[in-house]
């Protein structure tokens, strides 16, 4: 069974440019989560969206966005890149969303450079 | 708001031997869990464990176990017989309900290296 995919796998852009990541849940799963993963800041919630709605929000400005698709890949936004925004940005799903607690399995990360 | 705290920036340990990583919690939800996650140099999260508030058993997953007790608010991992291949980054982390729903929130992480 393929586990959580994510592309591309590096990405670099210049301050002001748009990023987009992108995440393919593992088959089944229809909670998908993105973390970010900035040096000297540990893992940091981002983003939650289950059955295509986003379920909770990290602490993160509105330049961060996001959306789930129909079937249940999902889309990772950043507008006007700032170079605190350079750091691993790691996708990850789970089976049940919305039943505390549930396991989330994450995938591989794009590593995201903005110079 | 839920937190974790790891206190052990780095630890070694000896090829075989078994070694404990320290994990604390605090939450004010009654239903929680807790995971240990493994993140290699290749940077992916690698789901070791999991303990959910109401078990009453630890949980032990091959030789991974995780010492849970609620009244101390602690759930380290126990890693036994290690391996060289173990030698990476380790984060625990909590997942309860309220303003914190569905996500989870880690640790500062341990690092771990196992010696030949």
């Amino acid at each position: 069974e393929a586990g959580v995919t994510q592309s591309p796998t590096h990405l670099i852009k210049t301050r002001g440019q748009q990023a987009t990541l992108r995440c393919s849940p593992i088959s089944g799963h229809t909670s998908v989560y993105w973390y970010q993963q900035a040096l000297g800041l540990g893992l940091q919630f981002l983003l939650w969206y289950d059955e295509g709605e986003e379920r909770n929000r990290g602490n993160f400005p509105p330049r961060f966005s996001g959306r789930q698709f129909p079937n249940y890949s999902s889309e990772l936004n950043v507008n006007a890149l700032e170079l605190e925004d350079s750091a691993l940005y790691l996708c990850a799903s789970s089976l049940f969303g919305r039943q505390i607690p549930d396991t989330q399995y994450f995938g591989p990360g794009t590593r995201l450079t903005v110079l | 708001a839920q937190k974790i705290t790891q206190t052990q920036p780095g630890m070694f340990v000896q090829e075989k031997e078994a070694v404990t990583l320290d994990c604390t919690y605090d939450t004010s939800d009654q239903s929680y869990g807790l995971f240990w996650y493994k993140q290699p140099s290749s940077g992916e999260m690698i789901f070791l464990i999991y303990q959910g508030s109401y078990d009453e058993q630890n949980a032990t997953e091959g030789r991974y176990s995780l010492n849970f007790q609620k009244a101390r608010k602690s759930a380290n991992l126990v890693i036994s017989a290690s391996q060289l291949g173990d030698s990476a980054m380790y984060f625990c982390a909590i997942q309860s309900g309220g303003t914190s729903y569905g996500k989870l929130t880690f640790g500062q992480g341990t690092i771990l290296t196992v010696h030949p």
